[in-house]
């Protein structure tokens, strides 16, 4: 199958400071990529949809100046947390969908996540 | 708005035992997809299955088979023969023409010895 990868893994920073993930698609391109957060115990909560060449769009309630999105190619979507607080610490996850041409065969691939701590 | 509901937080079955699990959900669109995700402790998301709606026919894969009642909009995900690696966090969840996947708020499985 299809993959998706995230880097990095694990970060901590500091209040007040950027931090940027990555999203690859490894092996397809996607023109289009979500991201999504989730909180411990909690289900995924969509935050926005990258889309390659324009600019992203973002779920109601989502501050776009705090979450932003760049998607510079058919395989790479950054999510930059500017200014984080701790309220901003959780796990981050995006997911790129793959459509067969006939498209008998649909799925969203999933990176593994990317768990941000801001003290 | 699609709205998708898993009303059991928690459920639990004993190894090579059968559990079902519940969701329903709302959309006024004709087109879309199920789903039926895993996430294990490393919250990695695993497609379990996946059921087109166009398609009468449930979808099964090996042990894992659904129960779609397009009209019920119900979409009910069984797990046989329940092995201690399908202990996990299950989401059902539902694609549009939009793409976008709605997730229900999850199902955490506990397989006992």
């Amino acid at each position: 199958g299809a993959v998706v990868s995230q880097h990095p893994s694990w970060v901590i920073c500091k209040s007040g400071t950027s931090v940027k993930i990555e999203c690859r698609s490894l092996d397809f391109q996607a023109t289009t990529m979500f991201w999504y957060r989730q909180f411990p115990k909690q289900s995924l909560m969509l935050m926005a949809t990258s889309n390659e060449g324009s600019k992203a769009t973002y779920e109601q309630g989502v501050e776009k100046d705090k979450f932003l999105i760049n998607h510079a190619s058919l395989t790479l979507s950054t999510l930059t947390v500017t200014s984080a607080h701790p309220e901003d610490s959780s796990f981050y996850i995006c997911s790129a969908p793959k459509t067969e041409r006939d498209r008998a065969s649909y799925e969203q691939y999933f990176g593994p996540g990317t768990r941000l701590t801001v003290t | 708005a699609q709205t998708v509901t898993q009303s059991q937080p928690e459920m639990s079955v004993q190894e090579a035992e059968t559990v079902t699990l519940s969701c329903t959900y709302d959309t006024s669109e004709s087109d879309y997809y199920l789903f039926w995700y895993k996430q294990p402790p490393s919250r990695q998301m695993i497609l379990v299955i996946r059921q087109e709606a166009y398609k009468q026919q449930n979808a099964t894969e090996n042990r894992f088979s659904v129960n779609f009642q397009k009209a019920a909009k119900s979409f009910s995900l069984k797990i046989s023969d329940s092995q201690l690696g399908d202990a996990a966090m299950y989401f059902c969840a539902y694609q549009g023409g939009s793409e976008k996947l709605v997730f229900g708020k999850g199902t955490k499985l506990t397989v006992n010895p």
